[in-house]
């Protein structure tokens, strides 16, 4: 199985900063790679595709880059609403999809 | 607008069946790619397998020997059966559309809201 490992597990954050949050593959996935964002009690909602295409209707600030095993989310202006747990997940395997263990954005 | 809906018993008992029903509102699910994304209290998200309407079916292999997926296209439903079930599928179980965007990316771009299911005596 593909192994999916986000960093930093958690991070503190001031509305108006720049959160980089990092996805790392355990091989090459090319840009087989998604991004969704989930808020407490709430179901995920995907925000980026194929690592850098940004979801209609998901604001500009949240853009995605990376190729091959190194990934990278990127909120360019925190946000209130942006406080919530983000989760990469590869689906370049044929087998088994899976997700990484999840960054929670929290206020500092 | 397309909605997925879970449905299935809140709580089951220890060995036995989990049965979950994934309703497709708003268009229909012919040509569908459905996957379960199962996720315990506090926990992270765990993809459980993915199904499409033509019946041929991916499932985790962590939890092949207990999963079984169908479809019933006559209802627009997708429905998961777990088996002998433990306290560790204790989760909030969702069903997610998985969408083609072409190129072979696909990714999960409408999900149900999610029902708990408990497992205990």
């Amino acid at each position: 199985d593909i192994q999916m490992t986000q960093s930093p597990s958690s991070l503190s954050a001031s509305v108006g900063d720049r959160v980089t949050i990092t996805c790392r593959a355990s091989q090459s996935i090319s840009t087989y790679l998604n991004w969704y964002q989930q808020k407490p009690g709430k179901a995920p909602t995907i925000l980026i595709y194929a690592a850098s295409s940004l979801q209609s209707g998901v604001p500009s600030r949240f853009s995605g880059s990376g190729s091959g095993t190194d990934f990278t989310l990127t909120i360019s202006s925190l946000q209130p609403e942006d406080f919530a747990t983000y989760y990469c997940q590869q689906s370049y395997s044929t087998l088994t999809w899976t997700f990484g263990q999840g960054t929670k954005v929290e206020i500092k | 607008q397309v909605q997925l809906q879970e449905s299935g018993p809140g709580l089951v008992k220890p060995s036995e069946t989990l049965s979950l029903t994934c309703t497709v509102s708003g268009a229909s699910i012919s040509g569908y790619h459905c996957s379960w994304i199962r996720q315990p209290a506090g926990k992270g998200l765990e993809w459980i397998g993915r199904m499409y309407t033509t019946g041929s079916t991916t499932y985790n292999p962590s939890l092949k020997s207990r999963l079984t997926m169908s479809v019933d296209t006559s209802k627009n439903q997708f429905s998961l059966n777990l088996s002998s079930v433990t306290a560790a599928d204790t989760a909030v179980y969702y069903c997610a559309r998985v969408h083609n965007y072409g190129g072979g990316v696909r990714a999960f771009d409408i999900w149900g809201q999610g029902t708990m299911v408990t497992v205990s005596s």
